[in-house]
C-alpha cells in the first residue's frame, strides 16, 4: 500500500495568512494526487485534482503543486471559510489512500 | 447534478452484518464513465478507502477489509450497496458513497455520509 503522511497535523492561522500543508506519498505516484476539504459534520469535498488543476467552483485561493512523492496545498490567503480538514489522497494504485488530514484553526 | 445518499440500519450488533445502500440521482450506476465508491471515517479519524465497483461489475476492495466487504449494484434502481460482515465496535463510523469518474480515482461528489454505531 502506498502510505500518504501529512504534515503539520495541525496549524493555527488568522484570516488572511498563507497557509501550506504538505504531503508525502511512500513511492512515486506522479501527478495522481488529490485534496479534499471536510468541515464538521459534513462529507469531504474535492478541491484539487491531478495535483494541481482545480475543481470547478473552487476559489483560486487554493492551489497546489508537487509531482512524485511530495505535494503541496496552499491557501494564499485565508478565509474564515476555510477553516476546516483537508486530506490529500493518492490516486494512482489501488488501495486508494488518504493522508492522516490536516486541520486548519483559528488562530 | 448527481447526488448520492446513503441509507440503512443506524445500529448493528457485534457479529452481524453492515449493510448500506447508496441511491444516486441525477446520474446513471450503468454509465462507463463512472465508478462507485464506499469511505468510511471512524469518529475524529481520518479516511479510509473501502472498495469501489466498475459498471462492468468488476470489483476491487482495500485489503484491510477485503474479506468482509462486498460492493454490489443494482441497475435498475440506481443503487450500489456495502455489505460488512461480521461487524465489531471498530466498524462504528461514517460510511460515505462517492462517485470516482472512469480512469481516475478521485471522489466527487460524496454523499452526505451515514452514521453507522456497531453495539449491542
Amino acid at each position: 500500500d502506498i502510505q500518504m503522511t501529512q504534515s503539520p497535523s495541525s496549524v493555527s492561522a488568522s484570516v488572511g495568512d498563507r497557509v501550506t500543508i504538505t504531503c508525502r506519498a511512500s513511492q512515486g505516484i506522479s501527478s495522481w494526487l488529490a485534496w479534499y476539504q471536510q468541515k464538521p459534520g459534513k462529507a469531504p469535498t474535492l478541491l484539487i485534482y491531478d495535483a494541481s488543476t482545480l475543481q470547478s467552483g473552487v476559489p483560486s485561493r487554493f492551489s497546489g503543486s508537487g509531482s512524485g512523492t511530495y505535494f503541496t496545498l496552499t491557501i494564499s490567503s485565508l478565509q474564515p471559510e476555510d477553516f476546516a480538514t483537508y486530506y490529500c489522497q493518492q490516486a494512482n494504485s489501488f488501495p486508494l489512500t488518504f493522508g492522516g488530514g490536516t486541520k486548519v484553526e483559528i488562530k | 447534478q448527481v447526488r448520492l445518499q446513503e441509507s440503512g440500519p443506524a445500529l448493528v450488533k457485534p457479529s452481524e452484518t453492515l449493510s448500506l445502500t447508496c441511491t444516486v440521482t441525477g446520474g446513471s450506476t450503468s454509465s462507463n464513465s463512472h465508478l462507485w465508491s464506499w469511505i468510511r471515517q471512524a469518529p475524529g479519524k481520518g479516511l479510509e478507502w473501502i472498495g469501489v465497483i466498475y459498471y462492468t461489475g468488476n470489483t476491487f476492495y482495500n485489503p484491510s477489509l477485503k474479506s468482509r466487504s462486498v460492493i454490489s449494484a443494482d441497475r435498475p434502481t440506481n443503487q450500489v450497496s456495502l455489505q460488512l460482515t461480521s461487524a465489531t465496535a471498530a466498524d462504528t463510523g461514517v460510511y460515505y458513497c462517492a462517485r470516482v469518474v472512469t480512469g481516475q480515482n478521485y471522489f466527487d461528489p460524496w454523499g452526505p455520509g451515514f452514521l453507522v454505531t456497531v453495539s449491542s
